[in-house]
């Protein structure tokens, strides 16, 4: 059973750079059937996909981010990270991890999310 | 600020059938880019619903059906009961975004 686990600092200075690490269990990240991304949600509002990787570290980004933001892959730990700089208070949020189905032309969704990590920018 | 409007919050009594929209436009639902949906329970991470329009992942009641036309989407629930209150969120892609998008959230009560 496929297992996501977010990781990292829950609280980051204003400025400094923010680094959460997903540990996926139960499947491989090197498969090239999938693709694996971030999503945040500040207290008590929406969803916003920050980025996605796929196992070979092609990465795209969300416009609005992507000055900021880096997301890499290390398939010996089966993991994937996400570092964003330069943050403020708006960027605390809950952090989830998720895997993706591979792209399609219609579109892909978010099959496996993480519990979620909340990082608070303070 | 999300591109997938949905109404705030629905209710209805346990065994009822209610309705979520999700509009969209030309630039995501309207040309053709698929709608997937999403169930948040309380304190807990997002859980995928539906997919791709109207597809069920296992595990997942068939009580819980999609449905897409023009640049909008639906989910309903059939035979509510008191552990479907969650948001539920809806998402697609937009193309002249260049992102994935996440409808507003709606909040189910059961009366």
């Amino acid at each position: 059973q496929l297992q996501l686990l977010e990781s990292g600092p829950g609280l980051v200075k204003p400025s400094e750079t923010l680094s959460l690490t997903c540990s996926v269990s139960g499947g491989s990240l090197s498969s090239r059937n999938y693709y694996w991304g971030w999503v945040r949600q500040p207290p008590g509002q929406g969803l916003e996909w920050i980025g996605s990787v796929y196992y070979s570290g092609s990465a795209h980004y969300t416009p609005t981010l992507k000055s900021r933001v880096t997301i890499s892959v290390d398939t010996s730990k089966n993991q994937f990270s996400l570092k964003l700089t330069s943050v403020t208070a708006a960027d605390t949020a809950i952090y989830y991890c998720a895997r993706l189905n591979y792209p399609t032309s219609s579109g892909e969704h978010f099959q496996h999310w993480g519990q979620g990590s909340l990082v608070t920018v303070s | 600020q999300s591109v997938l409007t949905q109404p705030p919050s629905v209710s209805g009594a346990p065994g009822q059938r209610v309705t979520i929209s999700c509009t969209g436009s030309s630039s995501n639902i309207g040309t053709g880019y698929d709608v997937h949906w999403y169930q948040q329970l309380p304190g807990t991470a997002p859980k995928l619903l539906i997919y791709a329009n109207n597809n069920r992942p296992s595990g997942v009641p068939d009580r819980f059906s999609g449905s897409k036309s023009g640049t909008s989407a639906s989910l309903a629930i059939t035979g509510l009961r008191a552990e479907d209150e969650a948001d539920y969120y809806c998402q697609s892609y937009d193309s002249s975004l260049s992102r994935y998008v996440f409808g507003t959230g709606t909040t189910i009560t059961v009366l």
